[in-house]
């Protein structure tokens, strides 16, 4: 079966510095969601794309989280600085978006601990 | 707009009981609706979605879902609970705009006790 696959799958890093948690979506998917879980806040939308183009970022704190699709086969989320709150689970999901009766496809996370 | 909300953060039940877990939809056109489930350290995985076919809905692992228009429902149920069922609920909405967005509710964790 095909799969979202992500990297790194844990990651503890201190304040302050950059962390870059990659993505790679199903082949023939053109929707890529990043969602951020917490045991406070539960599953949270942070970006989408749709065909590598950012459809909407509200959910990111802007100052110090970015996105990207550098291509097709690759989504990134980048954080800096880094800070405690940042602690969470990373999701990437993608999905044949357009049609709104397909389910997302999640990967596994990154486990992101910021110390 | 369209919202999700799961009644109960948390269901125990015995090994072989029956499992339910509730689901309440609000949306102002007819909706999509998905149940997904999440094992400990995994990602969300596909359970089974409702797209306005048939209103009872059979899904992997022997669970199946119910639409039912009048109540605004969508609740999950399996006749008969494993030990390998325990692990978290998600219902999720279709924002039906055309983007794939999902709306997901605040998740409900099933123990399934021996």
């Amino acid at each position: 079966d095909a799969r979202v696959t992500q990297t790194p799958r844990d990651k503890v890093t201190e304040m302050g510095q950059e962390v870059t948690m990659r993505c790679q979506p199903i082949l023939g998917h053109n929707t890529v969601f990043w969602y951020r879980q917490t045991m406070m806040q539960g599953l949270e939308l942070l970006a989408y794309f749709r065909n590598r183009a950012p459809l909407d970022d509200s959910g990111m704190p802007k100052d110090r989280f970015s996105a990207e699709m550098p291509d097709a086969t690759l989504a990134t989320l980048k954080i800096q600085p880094s800070e405690p709150r940042d602690s969470a689970v990373y999701f990437c999901a993608s999905g044949l978006g357009g049609d709104s009766n397909q389910p997302q496809h999640f990967g596994d996370g990154t486990r992101l601990s910021i110390l | 707009a369209q919202s999700v909300t799961q009644l109960g953060s948390h269901v125990s039940v015995s090994e072989g009981a029956l499992v339910l877990l509730r689901c309440n939809y609000s949306s102002s056109v007819p909706p999509y609706l998905f149940w997904y489930v999440q094992y400990p350290n995994q990602g969300l995985q596909l359970l089974l979605k409702y797209t306005s076919a048939a209103t009872l809905v059979k899904g992997i692992n022997g669970f199946e879902a119910e639409f039912k228009k009048s109540e605004t429902s969508f609740h999950l149920t399996k006749p008969s609970a494993h030990m390998s069922d325990a692990a978290e609920y998600f219902c999720a909405v279709s924002d039906r705009s055309n983007t794939g967005k999902l709306i997901f509710g605040q998740g409900t964790t099933l123990q399934v006790k021996p």
